[in-house]
């Protein structure tokens, strides 16, 4: 089955940097990517997704790159802000009911 | 906007109780699903359900039931709680056939 491995496990960043989030997958059929953000006390809460017929996606501060080939992915925050501080996941999935999910990068970023 | 709501924020059960957690959506979402959250492990799938009175079994479902007799109603029954089973229990839904996955704000549950 899938495997997605994420990292790192923990990430401090200054307010105002940019921070990078990787993943990697390992069945070449996924064709699913999003990312989560869960904050203190709250579920996972989807900030951006991408399919695999498509190589980049941007929304705002936050973009998502693919990479097919290489089967890795990455989150991008840019300009980050003490309210991004949140656990990021990632997760693959060939259809909806076979996602899998990595194992979570705690982002601080500090002001 | 999408409203997946669960029952009890905080749980705690002694060994051997049956325990039930419920989740309830409110978008008319086909697909519903049972994670259990540990640190350092992600999400891992226990029971999803695509319609009504239909389950499959997903990475973890040793120790777990499901029920699914109303669209908008997903249950997980821990038939016998037991210490290992202390988790946080995350349940989500999403439209049949698409994606993504809306999550509720979980259920952390001690077994004592």
């Amino acid at each position: 089955g899938e495997n997605v491995e994420q990292h790192p496990s923990t990430l401090s960043v200054q307010e105002g940097d940019s921070a990078v989030i990787k993943c990697t997958y390992s069945d070449s059929a996924s064709n699913y990517f999003p990312w989560y953000k869960q904050e203190l006390g709250k579920g996972p809460q989807l900030i951006i997704d991408i399919r695999s017929n498509v190589g980049e996606k941007k929304d705002q501060r936050i973009a998502v790159t693919l990479n097919k080939t290489a089967k890795h992915f990455s989150l991008h925050i840019t300009e980050t802000q003490p309210e991004d501080s949140a656990v990021y996941f990632c997760a693959a999935s060939i259809n909806n009911n076979d996602m899998r999910f990595g194992a979570g990068t705690r982002l601080t970023v500090k002001p | 906007d999408v409203k997946v709501t669960q029952s009890s924020r905080y749980l705690v059960k002694r060994t051997g109780e049956k325990v039930f957690l419920e989740c309830v959506q409110d978008m008319d979402h086909e697909n519903m699903f049972w994670y259990r959250q540990d640190p350092g492990l992600g999400l891992r799938l226990i029971y999803f359900s695509y319609d009504v009175k239909m389950k499959e079994k997903g990475d973890i479902p040793e120790g777990y039931s499901v029920s699914r007799e109303k669209k908008e109603r997903f249950s997980l029954i821990l038939e016998s709680a037991s210490t290992n089973q202390t988790s946080m229990y995350l349940c989500a839904s999403s439209k049949g056939g698409e994606q993504p996955q809306h999550f509720g704000d979980g259920t952390r549950l001690s077994i004592l």
